[in-house]
């Protein structure tokens, strides 16, 4: 069983479209993230929910908008796509909130957006 | 905010021989430290991490790394490569987001680890 899912694997599209990307975790964890791994492959958190809530949302542009619509699903809408939206994007997940700061985080296996 | 400084884009190693990643933070207070690991085409998986206790951490796959708070040093190591460790390596330090009152992880920006056969 996959512990964390994202759909789809490749995405490739036009400037100006608008794409969803979903992610599912079944690790019964209550915070969800998203993360940008741009081409030189760094990686930067966009948001986090915990238990369907925002948590964290980093200076990402208006275009993005996560969805949540159960603590096991995260969904990132991106509208009026752009060539610099084109990376990878992962969803992660974790036990807690991470207040205590230490809880691993489990990573999907990426969706990889081409904007053309 | 923390950073995480890997020295080393790419590294390459023989097989057989000894892995070093290196992997530098900055923090006011003792951090969480982690390491992932990225195959191609894959998504990150722990490696291992270091939160209190023992400053020697082991972790998967004949990895270990060593916290040293006077060096503010967390560096990965394997003593003997395998062509299967052929990936890159995340090391990450978890820092708390101003205003959340929650943590995130902040990522150094990588070493690719090459192994020759």
């Amino acid at each position: 069983d996959t512990a964390v899912s994202q759909t789809p694997k490749y995405l490739v599209t036009q400037m100006g479209n608008d794409k969803s990307i979903k992610c599912e975790q079944n690790l019964g964890h209550d915070t969800m993230y998203w993360y940008k791994q741009d081409s030189k492959k760094f990686l930067k958190i966009m948001f986090s929910y915990n238990n369907k809530e925002l948590i964290i949302n980093e200076t990402v542009p208006n275009r993005f908008s996560p969805k949540s619509p159960d603590k096991a699903h995260l969904n990132l809408h991106i509208n009026s796509l752009e060539l610099g939206d084109s990376a990878v994007y992962f969803c992660a997940s974790s036990q807690e909130l991470g207040l205590a700061g230490e809880e691993t985080q489990y990573f999907g296996p990426g969706t990889r957006l081409l904007v053309l | 905010a923390q950073s995480v400084t890997q020295l080393g884009s790419h590294v390459s190693v023989s097989e057989g021989a000894l892995v070093l990643l290196r992997c530098n933070y900055s923090s006011s207070v003792p951090p969480y430290l982690f390491w992932y690991v990225q195959y191609p085409n894959q998504g990150l998986q722990l490696l291992l991490k270091y939160t209190t206790g023992a400053t020697l951490v082991k972790g998967i796959n004949g990895f270990e790394a060593e916290f040293k708070k006077s060096e503010t040093s967390f560096h990965l190591t394997k003593p003997s490569a395998h062509m299967s460790d052929a990936a890159e390596y995340f090391c990450a330090v978890s820092d708390q987001h101003p205003g959340a009152g929650s943590y995130q992880l902040t990522f150094g920006k990588g070493t690719k680890l090459s192994v020759i056969p």
